[in-house]
């Protein structure tokens, strides 16, 4: 199956730290995108790549938080000097160039900040 | 910013029922809508896409309508079992962005 990969599943880490998440998308699919769910919630948009480019940040994405997609495939999200606050699951997802705008999502990255 | 609003937040049914499931909007400027389905703990699966130029889209039980003009969705399944239990979201962008906006999701419990 090579669907929309992520990596850790889950991390658990002190307040402070650095913490790096990986996502793989869907071969072939030039879109990707980041979101942020907390419990009970659904799904908030965090940033959006276009290959290599970041189009879009949400206001949600501070100063502490950085993504990349270096080559167009692959991204990462890194949060410099965690809080509390930012226990959540960090979900990616990917999408075809094919102007669908369908998304497909990867079992996503469970953070806790203790 | 497309706003998204789910209702009920949560819905209990024996099985075999029919049952629908409501999604609004707020921008009529509807680039598509999309209906999820997550599992605890769980990423999340995407049941139905609806494009701004179509009304529906069926797929096996699942059956989603859309009304630009309401800025309504819903989403129809048929004959539910208990393996339908899931949490399932409503999502929709504009044509003004990239982003898919979320609603909050309903909790489907379908009891046997």
């Amino acid at each position: 199956d090579t669907g929309v990969s992520q990596d850790p599943r889950h991390k658990i880490t002190k307040r402070g730290q650095n913490v790096t998440f990986r996502c793989d998308p869907i071969s072939e699919h030039n879109r990707l995108y980041w979101y942020r769910q907390t419990l009970g919630q659904g799904p908030e948009f965090l940033t959006y790549f276009q290959n290599e480019a970041q189009l879009e940040k949400s206001r949600l994405l501070s100063d502490r938080f950085s993504a990349e997609r270096p080559k167009g495939s692959f991204s990462t999200l890194e949060i410099q000097r965690t809080e509390q606050g930012d226990s959540a699951m960090y979900l990616c997802a990917s999408s075809p160039s094919d102007n669908t705008g369908e998304l497909f999502f990867g079992e996503g990255s469970r953070l806790t900040v203790l | 910013k497309q706003e998204v609003t789910q209702i009920p937040a949560a819905l209990s049914v024996p099985e075999g029922e029919n049952l629908v499931l409501n999604c609004s909007f707020t921008d009529s400027a509807i680039y598509n809508l999309q209906w999820f389905r997550q599992d605890p703990g769980k990423g999340l699966t995407s049941l139905l896409l609806i494009q701004s130029s179509q009304r529906e889209q069926t797929s096996g039980r699942l059956n989603a309508s859309l009304d630009k003009s309401s800025g309504r969705s819903t989403l129809y399944i048929a004959a539910s079992q208990p393996g339908d239990s899931a949490t399932y979201l409503c999502a929709a962008n504009s044509n003004s962005g990239y982003a898919l906006n979320f609603g909050k999701g309903t909790s489907l419990l379908v009891t046997p």
